[in-house]
């Protein structure tokens, strides 16, 4: 089967550096994927990791280790724009299926 | 470039009646997704169009679900009857054509209906 965990919750103060870890277990595992969802919004791609290491965007970076099944989105300089739920998804399959975890609540505060 | 649109955006209905929501994906995008989140979960994949094909549909409870991809563009989802655990929000989402395992295509997800039964 295909297991995929995160912290259901976290705070963290703005200005500072939080990040968010994603576990996974899954046969066929193509890359993992993050989006960000707002309160009652969709959700909006952030990343993809298919190879080993770290990719960085702005104030977002993206690490993965497929050996240990292992991923984390890494926020920089958070604003209070940053309170959302952050979403960690596998691809797997022949047609790029993804399976999303529950997703981490992050509540920024001043 | 439009995204990806869905309507309507809200539906409040009675268990055991029927629905249908609609979705139109952005221009070009080959493939299509329909997914259930429930509050507090992440996005579930209901069903996922190849063009007008269906190549997933492992997760949509058949015996109430169907949806149709008709032209190989847009798309409705109906649930007949409803019960008061498909109160949820239904997101549509598109991409262009995957044609190999592992091809970076991100998903462009709609705004959703949010489906209350009652």
């Amino acid at each position: 089967g295909q297991n995929i965990d995160q912290p259901t919750e976290m705070t963290a103060t703005e200005g500072a550096i939080v990040q968010i870890n994603c576990t996974y277990q899954t046969s066929g595992f193509n890359g993992l994927f993050w989006y960000q969802q707002h309160a009652g919004e969709a959700p909006t791609f952030l990343s993809y990791n298919v190879l080993d290491g770290l990719e960085e965007k702005g104030r977002f970076s993206s690490f993965l280790s497929r050996s240990k099944g292992y991923s984390y989105l890494l926020l920089k300089e958070l604003q209070m724009k940053d309170s959302a739920s952050y979403l960690c998804a596998v691809s797997r399959g022949g047609y790029n299926k993804l399976i999303f975890g529950a997703g981490t609540r992050l509540a920024v505060h001043p | 470039e439009a995204g990806v649109a869905q309507s309507p955006r809200y539906k409040i209905i009675e268990k055991r009646q029927s629905v249908a929501f609609w979705c139109n994906p952005i221009s070009g995008h080959a493939t299509l997704y329909w997914y259930q989140q429930i509050l507090g979960q992440g996005p579930k994949l209901l069903i996922q169009f190849q063009n007008n094909g269906v190549v997933d549909d492992s997760q949509l409870p058949k015996d109430r679900f169907s949806a149709e991809r008709l032209k190989g563009v847009d798309s409705t989802l109906k649930i007949q009857p409803a019960k008061l655990e498909d109160s949820a929000v239904y997101l549509c989402a598109s991409s262009p054509l995957s044609r190999l395992a592992g091809d970076h295509y991100e998903q462009y997800f709609g705004p959703g209906t949010r489906l209350t039964v009652t």
